[in-house]
């Protein structure tokens, strides 16, 4: 079974540009979680999707979004880029959301660079 | 604010011996407890995963969870250089009506040949 795949695995954008990151879950995976990593703060949520609804969210402002498609399938959006978004982000998948007792396996993450 | 504690590290230990990784969290409503594996330049990778106190063996994995003491921690048995990476505890639960995967900042475990 296929893991989790996301692109671009690498990007560079200025200060105040926007980008959108993918994520595809692995097969049969319903929930997606998204998490910023940086040497300073770790690894910190941004939010979770299940049935193309935001089901939590994390301490980040709004100008981190994301939305999830039918086919389980997610994107991450950030507008307005600030240095300080320069981090690697991560998608994970799990079966589906609500319990802890479901696992979540991470993609290979994309490193985000902002200039 | 739900927090994680890890002992930064680095945990050096030679190989063959074991490594034991600590991990405490703040939150007594939580629920389910995670260690994850990170090499460097790589993303997390799932190791072990506990939800009732008491001890979980996988291979020469071991997690421990103490509910009362709000106490996990995972040895390491036999510790190959294989295994010297970054070691993330995880803990998922709910706060300020949001539940999520809390990580500590991890542990970095060195094993000298």
């Amino acid at each position: 079974k296929a893991g989790v795949t996301q692109t671009p695995r690498y990007l560079i954008k200025t200060r105040g540009q926007q980008v959108t990151l993918s994520c595809s879950p692995i097969s049969g995976h319903r929930s997606v979680s998204w998490y910023q990593q940086t040497p300073g703060q770790g690894l910190q949520f941004l939010f979770e999707y299940f049935s193309e609804t935001q089901r939590n969210k994390g301490n980040f402002p709004g100008r981190f979004s994301g939305r999830q498609f039918s086919n389980s399938r997610s994107e991450m959006n950030v507008s307005t880029l600030e240095l300080g978004d320069s981090a690697l982000y991560l998608c994970a998948s799990s079966l589906a959301w609500g319990q802890g007792t479901y696992e979540q396996y991470f993609g290979p993450g994309t490193r985000l660079t902002v200039t | 604010q739900k927090e994680v504690e890890q002992n930064s590290g680095p945990l050096s230990v030679p190989e063959g011996a074991i490594a034991s990784l600590n991990c405490t969290y703040s939150d007594r409503g939580s629920q389910s407890f995670f260690w994850y594996r990170q090499y460097s330049g790589k993303s997390p990778e799932l190791i072990m995963s506990i939800y009732s106190n008491g001890d979980k063996e996988d291979g020469r994995f071991t997690a421990q969870l103490n509910k009362a003491s709000q106490y996990v921690s995972l040895l390491i048995r036999d510790s190959q250089p294989s295994d010297s990476a970054t070691y993330l505890c995880a803990v998922w639960g709910s706060g300020a009506g949001s539940y999520q995967l809390t990580f500590g900042k991890g542990t970095k475990l060195s094993v000298i040949p």
